[in-house]
């Protein structure tokens, strides 16, 4: 099945604790992204990267890195965490970035930071 | 910037009726696409149905219709037939074609109730 993995789907964590969320696609997607969901906000894109090795900064990358060495997979990394990114995440993939039909997305990693 | 605003943060209807969830939106550009994601509680964004902005027909797909006003940068969400699984959070969304194409850009989400 064509599916967008992330993981874990839940996460409590500590402030200052290093975590990492993974995400993974089996389509061969060029195009990977991440977005935070807060109400009221909607989603907005923290980083993006339009095939490997090839990463930018969307509208909301402070305190987020990633990377992107394989095509299948682009981890978002949290290197020292704080309640502000408390948060639904969610990774992206599309074929290419012009594609032009809207994203497959992962089913989401609520993160709780406290 | 483009920007998208969904100004109902939530909507009700009873089984079987129609509503219409709003969604503006602000560009300069000529090409574009416009979407609206259907999010239940179990998270998963699910695409409802998607229009190119160059095409003027009206995208439909089954219950979900949309009205694209592109004069006035509207694209609502119509819903027939409204069915306890149309319950959701309703979200919608705008991707450049050329300038910006590297994101969609999201409303705020408009919280549907369907009451039996």
């Amino acid at each position: 099945e064509a599916q967008v993995t992330q993981n874990p789907r839940y996460l409590i964590t500590v402030t200052g604790k290093k975590l990492t969320v993974t995400c993974s696609q089996n389509m061969n997607h060029e195009y990977m992204s991440w977005y935070r969901q807060d109400p009221g906000l909607g989603l907005r894109q923290i980083y993006y990267s339009m095939n490997v090795e090839v990463t930018d900064k969307g509208d909301v990358p402070e305190g987020y890195k990633v990377s992107r060495k394989e095509k299948r997979n682009f981890p978002l990394i949290l290197e020292s965490p704080s309640p502000n990114q408390t948060s639904l995440y969610f990774c992206a993939s599309s074929p290419h970035l012009r594609a032009n039909y809207g994203y497959t997305f992962g089913s989401g990693t609520r993160l709780t930071v406290v | 910037a483009q920007t998208v605003t969904q100004s109902q943060p939530e909507m009700s209807v009873q089984e079987a009726e129609t509503v219409t969830l709003s969604c503006t939106y602000d560009t300069s550009e000529s090409d574009y696409y416009l979407f609206w994601y259907k999010q239940p509680p179990s998270r998963q964004m699910i695409l409802v149905i998607r229009q190119e902005a160059y095409k003027q027909q009206n995208a439909t797909e089954n219950r979900f219709s949309v009205n694209f006003q592109k004069a006035a940068k509207s694209f609502s969400l119509k819903i027939s037939d409204s069915q306890l699984g149309d319950a959701a959070m309703y979200f919608c969304a705008y991707r450049a074609g050329l300038q910006g194409a590297q994101k969609l850009v999201f409303g705020q989400g408009t919280r549907l109730t369907i009451n039996p």
